[in-house]
């Protein structure tokens, strides 16, 4: 079965200090994987999403995230946080059995201090 | 300007009420989802469909209904046999190809429930 485990549920940093936000994986293949954001009582924007053509992938408003196999992880990373980067993070793996399945992790909430 | 609409935004029902939440894309999407989000769970899959006339039971489908006439629409009950249905309710749909590579979700603003 494909899970993903969030190793963080909350990360605090200051505006314009690195953001690294912590995921590991478990799938019996390579999988798709994904990361959304949720700002307050709102839905899921998609961050990137990662489907084994390249080990890093770029997504949206500056954030990476590096996929190592020998590692199981798929870390979210931005170089330098911004006060709208404030919201909760999941990591999300397909569910393997059921079509279309997501699996969601716990999710991890992002402080900003300015 | 395409994408999907969930309303009302916020709900109240009595105890025992049945409540329907809409579901609407325009996204030409083939397949749809119902989620449950509870504080520190992330989410859960109530029910899904991948086509017009046919859905299917997620994890968590104790307590809802839905319906799927419409390739747009996918709106979700929630029965008064649901004991705990104060929640918010994501919905999401995907193009639904079916491939070894997932298809993206895509989400609606959420409809948040409370039971009074």
């Amino acid at each position: 079965a494909q899970s993903v485990t969030q190793l963080d549920s909350h990360v605090s940093v200051s505006e314009g200090t690195p953001v690294l936000l912590r995921c590991n994986y478990s799938s019996s293949y390579s999988p798709s994987l994904f990361w959304y954001v949720q700002h307050p009582n709102k839905g899921l924007q998609l961050l990137l999403k990662y489907t084994s053509a390249a080990t890093l992938v770029k997504g949206i408003n500056g954030f990476e995230a590096e996929f190592k196999k020998s590692e199981t992880s798929f870390h979210l990373t931005k170089p330098s946080a911004h006060m709208s980067d404030a919201a909760e993070y999941f990591c999300v793996v397909p569910g393997g059995t059921s079509y279309g399945k997501l699996t969601f992790g716990q999710g991890t909430i992002l402080t900003v201090h300015p | 300007d395409g994408g999907i609409t969930q309303s009302p935004k916020y709900l109240f029902r009595k105890e025992g009420q049945n409540v329907t939440l809409s579901c609407e894309q325009n996204l030409n999407h083939d397949a749809m989802y119902w989620y449950r989000q509870d504080p520190g769970q992330g989410l859960r899959l109530i029910y899904y469909s991948q086509i017009v006339n046919d859905f299917q039971k997620g994890d968590i489908a104790e307590g809802y209904s839905v319906s799927r006439e419409k390739k747009e629409s996918f709106p979700l009950t929630v029965t008064s046999a649901q004991k705990n249905p104060t929640a918010f309710y994501l919905c999401a749909s995907s193009i639904g190809t079916g491939g070894r590579v997932a298809d993206t979700q895509y989400f609606g603003p959420g409809t948040r429930l409370t039971v009074l």
